[in-house]
């Protein structure tokens, strides 16, 4: 257990719709950061977020958004969504700050769009 | 532009063998660090190693062992006396020290490993 919690572990949902994936970083951790891992396109970075503020977005469409909130928790919500959008998607987080460190991965979520 | 690459998609081998990942790496930065990530079929990534640019030094934690090699920008792991249990994708990555420590992924390594 890496100790980062994502809900929910499954999500089916229709084209054009709108979820909310939530996760939880590691105690202590100031660091989150969202990946996609899909078939086509393998594990991409979509964006990161220290101590509540945006720090890097990587290939993140424009129907998708993220935020920190002041307890650190994090949102990646997807909108207008697309069959193409159904992948696993997690959330990592790492202790942040200056310098690289290892990120610990949640469980995931694998989000399916019919 | 940085790049992972993890020329091997499948290898299967019979428990007992030893068996080595390859990886690839391309960056134009003198600082940057390499990780080796485990994807069991339950699905969740697990980290294994991080290695920093500067230090070339082999490492070893049990069956596990990581050779670095800046002359050929490869970072490869070998599983030892392989086990059915560590059949699982195993991902490198790479990251620099731009302003953001985001992971770049090579495509994976599907590993199975036969009684």
């Amino acid at each position: 257990d890496s100790g980062v919690t994502q809900t929910p572990k499954h999500l089916i949902t229709a084209t054009g719709q709108r979820v909310t994936l939530r996760c939880s970083p590691r105690s202590g951790d100031l660091s989150v950061y969202w990946y996609q891992q899909s078939l086509d396109q393998g594990l991409q970075f979509l964006i990161q977020y220290y101590n509540g503020e945006e720090r890097a977005k990587g290939n993140i469409l424009e129907r998708f958004s993220a935020q920190q909130f002041p307890d650190l928790h994090s949102e990646l919500n997807l909108s207008s969504l697309e069959l193409g959008d159904s992948a696993l998607y997690f959330c990592a987080s790492s202790t942040g700050g200056t310098g690289v460190y290892e990120q610990y991965f949640g469980p995931g979520t694998r989000l399916t769009v019919t | 532009a940085q790049k992972v690459t993890q020329a091997q998609t499948e290898i299967s081998v019979v428990e007992k063998e030893d068996v080595t990942l390859d990886c690839v790496y391309e960056t134009r930065d003198t600082t940057y660090y390499l990780f080796w990530y485990k994807q069991p079929p339950s699905g969740e990534l697990v980290f294994l190693i991080r290695r920093n640019s500067f230090d070339e030094q082999n490492e070893i934690s049990g069956r596990y062992s990581w050779n670095f090699q800046k002359s050929t920008s490869s970072f490869n792991f070998t599983i030892t006396a392989s086990q059915v249990v560590d059949s699982a994708v195993y991902f490198c990555a790479l990251s620099d020290t731009d302003n953001t420590d985001k992971l770049i992924f090579g495509t994976g390594t599907r590993l199975q490993v036969f009684p």
